[in-house]
């Protein structure tokens, strides 16, 4: 799976969009561009995923550029409880790639009042 | 249950003691993986199951780590001669067959395993 590179720690204000970037420039064709985010002491939460178009869903947007090498989470409306390490990841569809999963160090996001 | 279950929640041993982490994926998943993450630390790949081939388990740290996966289901993670360094949380997750676009892989709560 293609490596992904997330700046270390961002902040917000509550209320807020708060925009997450991460760069994929190796991302194969057939790999999807996913979002977990993983609040203290709790597994890792799904957020959203997509392989070309942008998507959206209740908790978030995901815009993907055109060449795919890089992406953007966004919150639209942060709030306090969306404080929370935010991991992009790629991952195959499918196929001899479908193995283990590396995640990064992630994105500390802060929402503060 | 809907999501992956883990058990025990928390675990508090002895040194020197062997443990054992229980993972029940999402029915139907066919893969599974188990990972470790320590306090402040990212999530480090410890062994990865895809119905019946071998195993991936190029994560696991040392020999006293090891896994398997009964059924194609249920997994267990046990830990020999525990140490100090092995306190963290062990997460299990669980992902649809290959081949299905765009799968997600859903985690479980983790096991607290604090090393006394």
């Amino acid at each position: 799976d293609a490596k992904t590179t997330q700046p270390p720690s961002m902040d917000c204000a509550e209320g807020r969009a708060a925009n997450l970037p991460c760069n994929h420039s190796t991302i194969s064709g057939n790999e999807y561009v996913y979002w977990y985010r993983q609040i203290h002491s709790q597994g890792p939460q799904y957020i959203i995923h997509g392989l070309k178009n942008n998507e959206t869903n209740e908790m978030a947007s995901l815009i993907i550029t055109e060449d795919r090498k890089s992406s953007t989470l966004i919150l639209p409306h942060a709030t306090l409880r969306d404080t929370a390490v935010y991991y992009c990841i790629v991952i195959a569809a499918g196929g001899t790639s479908y193995g283990k999963l590396t995640f990064g160090q992630g994105t500390i996001l802060t929402v503060h009042p | 249950g809907a999501g992956v279950s883990q058990s025990p929640s928390n675990k508090v041993t002895e040194k020197g003691k062997d443990v054992e982490l229980r993972c029940d994926p999402i029915s139907g998943h066919t893969a599974l993986y188990w990972y470790r993450q320590s306090l402040g630390q990212g999530l480090e790949f410890l062994i990865y199951f895809q119905g019946n081939s071998a195993p991936d388990k190029s994560g696991l740290p040392s020999d006293r780590f090891s896994a398997e996966r009964t059924g194609g289901s249920v997994s267990t993670l046990t830990i020999q001669r525990t140490q100090q360094e092995d306190s963290a949380v062990y997460l299990c997750a669980s992902r649809l067959a290959p081949g299905t676009s765009g799968n997600t892989i859903y985690f479980g709560e983790g096991s607290w395993l604090t090393v006394v």
